[in-house]
């Protein structure tokens, strides 16, 4: 099993530009998640899934869009890139919801100038 | 609301034994998760208590008072490569985990 695999692991953005982070899962969980970490901060859920075709916010969704088309895949879509969306990102998944070990992918490390 | 805390900072020494506390305020709790990430790492799981008490898994060990809304973990014979940051994390509804700023552990030798 390759896990959680995200796709690219470093980018660079001018403003305004648009680009989507691909995620993926071969272990057939549900739940998936995209979180956001700053430098020297916590992981802040962006957006979640609870299974294909269904998608909610989470604390900071502004400027990111999500969709769940399979099980497999949950990529996420910065439009109009801003400054404060300089930040790496990580996508997460679970057998369940709640207190399920979440299983992280290596991330995305992605500046916007 | 939810909030969580975790001391910043916690250096300890090689060999030695350090314990990270946390305090949570969380609706919809189910049971306290702690994750370990290394500097440029994913975060990796490392327990989880959905009982009060101790749970024990190797080295590390973590504890959860529900009534006291307080957890911590506690690893015993530090190695170098145990300096990481540690976060805690109250597992809830659907949306999963809240995940605060965490505990960065320095070890020295």
């Amino acid at each position: 099993n390759a896990g959680v695999t995200q796709t690219p692991k470093f980018r660079i953005l001018k403003i305004g530009q648009s680009m989507t982070l691909q995620c993926a899962q071969d272990m057939n969980h549900n739940y998936m998640y995209w979180y956001r970490q700053d430098p020297g901060m916590g992981l802040k859920l962006i957006y979640y899934s609870v299974g294909a075709g269904i998608t909610d916010k989470g604390e900071v969704p502004n400027g990111y869009n999500v969709s769940r088309s399979t099980t497999e895949d949950f990529p996420l879509r910065l439009e109009l890139a801003a400054p404060s969306q300089t930040s790496v990102y990580f996508c997460a998944s679970s057998l369940g919801g709640g207190w399920y070990e979440q299983y992280f992918g290596p991330g995305t490390r992605l500046t916007v100038t | 609301g939810q909030s969580l805390e975790q001391p910043s900072e916690v250096t300890a020494v090689e060999g030695a034994i350090v314990q990270i506390n946390c305090t949570y305020q969380t609706s919809g709790f189910y049971g306290l998760s702690w994750y370990q990430q290394h500097d440029g790492g994913a975060p990796t799981f490392l327990s989880y208590n959905a009982l009060d008490g101790l749970e024990e898994t190797g080295r590390f060990s973590s504890f959860l008072s529900r009534s006291d809304s307080y957890g911590y973990l506690l690893l015993q014979e530090l190695q170098m490569k145990d300096s990481a940051s540690y976060f805690c994390a109250p597992g809830g509804g659907a949306d999963g985990l809240t995940f605060g700023k965490g505990t960065h552990l320095i070890i020295q030798p």
